[in-house]
């Protein structure tokens, strides 16, 4: 089984700051990870993912995430966000699945409120 | 059109209610996978097609829920007898082949009063 935590529900931070949104993750087997943004009224987006290869990985709107297999995490961090960032921000897991397709479990969201 | 449709956005239904929620993958999208996201949590996975087949229907949470994508493209949940923890946004997606990123729909809200 997997599972997926984010310990801050919001987060509240000044136009321009840097930021980071914390996730870490459990599995017994080899995962991927992402990160998915939510507009209000808005589907869910791919921010960024891990499969392999490089521990950092880069997405859009200037984010990016650092794979830390050793503490399990997979934190978000921007350093300098814009007023447009304003969203809620969802880390998942996915494992590969035998039917070759990957079952994705999501963690309960951080909102994340830039101050202007 | 270019992305994921789900129709209809909003839905309110009395308890005892069928439903049956829509969903319009991107076009040649072989995979389609319906999340259930309940207020202030993150989706759920309820079960995924490859195609026409219904790989895994594991996360469906009673046998009210009933889910079928016929011809390969367009995907209907179906809730039948809705109950008030029936409430929450069905979210749909889908991928261009196995194991690639998911694209989704801007969900259907269901409130059951």
């Amino acid at each position: 089984a997997q599972s997926v935590t984010q310990l801050d529900s919001q987060v509240p931070v000044f136009e321009e700051a840097p930021v980071e949104l914390r996730c870490n993750y459990s599995s017994s087997v080899s995962v991927y990870l992402f990160w998915y943004v939510q507009y209000p009224n808005q589907g869910l987006q791919l921010l960024l993912k891990y499969l392999s290869g490089s521990t950092l990985v880069k997405g859009i709107n200037g984010f990016e995430a650092e794979f830390n297999k050793s503490q399990t995490s997979f934190h978000l961090r921007k350093p300098s966000v814009h007023i447009s960032d304003t969203a809620e921000y969802f880390c998942a897991v996915g494992r590969p699945d035998s039917g070759g397709y990957q079952k994705v479990t999501f963690g309960t969201g951080t909102k994340l409120q830039v101050i202007p | 059109g270019a992305g994921v449709s789900q129709s209809p956005r909003y839905k309110v239904a009395k308890r005892g209610q069928d439903v049956a929620l829509r969903c319009d993958p991107i076009s040649g999208h072989v995979s389609l996978f319906w999340y259930q996201q309940a207020l202030g949590q993150g989706p759920e996975f309820l079960t995924y097609f490859q195609n026409e087949a219904q790989l895994d229907k594991s996360g469906l949470p009673s046998d009210r829920f009933f889910a079928e994508r016929p011809e390969g493209s367009v995907s209907t949940l179906k809730i039948q007898r809705t109950q008030q923890e029936d409430s929450a946004v069905y979210l749909c997606a889908s991928s261009p082949r196995e194991n690639t990123e998911a694209f989704f729909g801007q969900g259907t809200r269901l409130t059951v009063v």
